[in-house]
């Protein structure tokens, strides 16, 4: 069965520090999401992307944060200066047609750790 | 922007109780998704509903469009079941179509055997 793959699973960083958070979406898949999920709290939307651009983005998602997707297959999640508060887990999810009836498919997360 | 309650926050029940958790939104919407995390943090979607009723197995899925709530039931517990249930909205009323999430805080279950 066709699966959202995450790399890595963790990754440690030192504050101030850029870090590239990678998913491959399923294949016939055409949008793409980043959510986050601090510790403890609910999972939050950050940004979705369809057609090469970012189709929404909420206000966590500032100049600090890029994705995208450099060859048709990965898609990446880039924070440029990591802060203490980046510390989350972040899940890549894709849908087939970005209609809300469809089911999101969630890659297994990224935990990542800035020091 | 859409508020999405859930409760109870936490449950511990007995192996084989039925088990309701509720989830209230505050705004209409097109549809809901029912998603269970597990203990590593791995997301998976059980549900998406729009209207009416959906049954897998031991798992039921009820939503009130009119009322803005759902139910996730489930029958004959097993501790297997244990795990965050967590409801999720999308397609905002004033925005039809809008693909994205907006999560509850989820409901952690713990069945004890």
């Amino acid at each position: 069965e066709p699966e959202v793959t995450q790399t890595p699973s963790h990754q440690v960083t030192q504050m101030g520090q850029e870090v590239i958070l990678r998913c491959v979406p399923i294949s016939n898949h055409l949008y793409f999401y980043w959510y986050r999920q601090i510790l403890g709290q609910k999972v939050e939307f950050l940004v979705s992307f369809y057609n090469n651009e970012i189709s929404e983005k909420s206000e966590i998602f500032d100049d600090q944060f890029s994705v995208e997707r450099p060859d048709g297959s990965n898609f990446t999640l880039k924070i440029r200066s990591t802060k203490l508060e980046d510390s989350a887990m972040y899940f890549c999810a894709s849908n087939p047609s970005g209609l809300v009836y469809n089911e999101q498919f969630f890659g297994p997360g990224t935990r990542l750790t800035v020091l | 922007k859409n508020e999405v309650e859930q409760s109870p926050q936490n449950l511990t029940a007995q192996e084989g109780e039925f088990i309701t958790i509720n989830c209230s939104y505050s705004v209409g919407i097109s549809a809901l998704h029912w998603l269970q995390q597990h203990p590593g943090g791995g997301i998976v979607s059980l549900f998406m509903l729009s209207s009416g009723k959906k049954k897998h197995g031991r798992l039921i899925a009820t939503i009130n469009i009119q009322e803005k709530h759902s139910s996730l039931h489930i029958t004959a517990s097993h501790p297997r079941d244990s795990a965050v249930y967590i409801c999720a909205v999308g397609g905002i009323e004033s925005n039809f179509g809008n693909e994205k999430l907006t999560f509850g805080t989820g409901t952690r279950l713990t069945i004890i055997p």
